[in-house]
Order: C-alpha cells, then structure tokens, then sequence
C-alpha cells in the first residue's frame, strides 16, 4: 500500500477560501514533500519539510507535520482558480532510499 | 536551463511493437527517475539512476521494460513488446540528491492500441 495517502481525494471550494489537504504516511521519514499537478503537466514541486520541523511556510502555503501522528497537513490561504490542480505528498521514508508519492488530492477553485 | 526534457509527447502504437522513450535530465543533477502515471494505479516509480547507474528498479512491471541511462545528460526507457495495459503517461525526473525535491518532465503520453 502507499506510505502517503491524501485525504480527501477531491476537494472544491470558493475562490478566496483556504484549503486544507492532509497526508498520512506509516513508518518514520527523513523528509515530506509536497507537489502540485496541473493537467496535462508534470509535478511541480512545492515545499520540502524535515522530520525536525513542525512548521514551513512558502507564500500562501503553510504545511504541518506532526511525526507523532505520522501526518501532515498543506493549507492554501486565499485560494485562486489557477490553485486548481492534483497535489501530492511524497514521503522520503528512512531507509527507503526512495520517495514514495500518495494518491493525490484533486482541488477545484470555483470562480 | 530548460529543465527535463521529454520525447516524444506523445506516442500511438499498436500492441506489439516496440516504444523508446527518452530523457534529458538537469545538468548536474546525479539522480535520475522513470514513473508511471495511470488512474488506477496513480504516480508509480519504476526505476531510478545514481550517476548513470540503476539503483532500484523493482518496479519495472516485467521483462518486457527495460532502461539505460549510457551518459549523465540521456536515458531511455523502452517496452518490448507494447501491450495496450502499457497505456500511461510516463514522467522522467531528476535531483540532485535522493532525499532532495525532484523535477519533473512534461511527461511522454502513451497510447496502445
């Protein structure tokens, strides 16, 4: 099974409203990332949060990661239509030598 | 520099024949990596290259696929035969480093029929 699973699977919401998009992995990891996909495209990369940090910012994109809970989370603050995509964590697991992606959260910004 | 590149875009075949995919990773970047994108199945990692060398590539669906990076700035990825199930889009990407944030290709679309 996946070592990343996104929750929810879709999700659509007003523009201007934040999203949030959560990411379960199940064994420990050096580093989560996250990633967006816009159709038809390749997977953009995001932000990168160590095992260490609880907390990154990057622009509208906050991401959380709380290891006890083996999560993480991504929020979108004052979303726009053009946030409209796939996103996906990928977890770095130890000893896995390897990222391994989720199945991806597909966001809808509505005008 | 122009990022990953991909070729071709797209590719239409008949099952059967044989399909070359190729890649042109970042200059510099040591890592390189085959997926595999399909609905059912969603983003799968096939193999990856450590300056020019295979890794890992337990997921390679079977015999039938096979990969070769000869130089650090190439690498093909090609099915013999092609099956329709073989229809995806298949992305190259590279990195400096296995832990490190990856970039993607624009992806090369096959189609089996």
């Amino acid at each position: 099974s996946q070592q990343g699973e996104e929750d929810p699977q879709a999700l659509s919401i007003q523009e201007g409203e934040n999203a949030t998009m959560n990411c379960s992995y199940k064994t420990s990891i050096n580093n989560l990332q996250w990633y967006r996909q816009n159709s038809g495209r390749g997977l953009v990369h995001l932000i990168l949060i160590r095992s260490n940090e609880r907390e990154k910012h990057s622009g509208r994109l906050r991401v959380t990661l709380d290891t006890s809970k083996k999560s993480s989370s991504l929020l979108i603050t004052a979303s726009r239509a053009a946030d409209t995509a796939s996103y996906f964590c990928a977890t770095d697991a130890q000893g896995a030598q390897k990222l391994v992606f989720g199945q991806g959260t597909r966001l809808t910004i509505n005008p | 520099d122009a990022g990953v590149i991909q070729s071709p875009r797209h590719e239409v075949t008949e099952m059967g024949q044989e399909v070359t995919l190729r890649c042109k990773p970042i200059s510099g970047h040591d890592y390189l990596f085959w997926y595999r994108q399909t609905m059912m199945r969603g983003l799968e990692l096939l193999i990856y290259f450590n300056n020019n060398v295979p890794i890992d590539d337990s997921g390679m669906p079977e015999d039938r696929f096979s990969a070769k990076m000869p130089n650090a700035s190439f690498s093909t990825l090609k099915i013999q035969p092609s099956e329709p199930r073989d229809s995806a889009v298949y992305f190259c990407a590279s990195s400096l480093s296995i832990s490190y944030e990856q970039y993607f290709g624009p992806g090369t679309r096959l189609t089996v029929t």
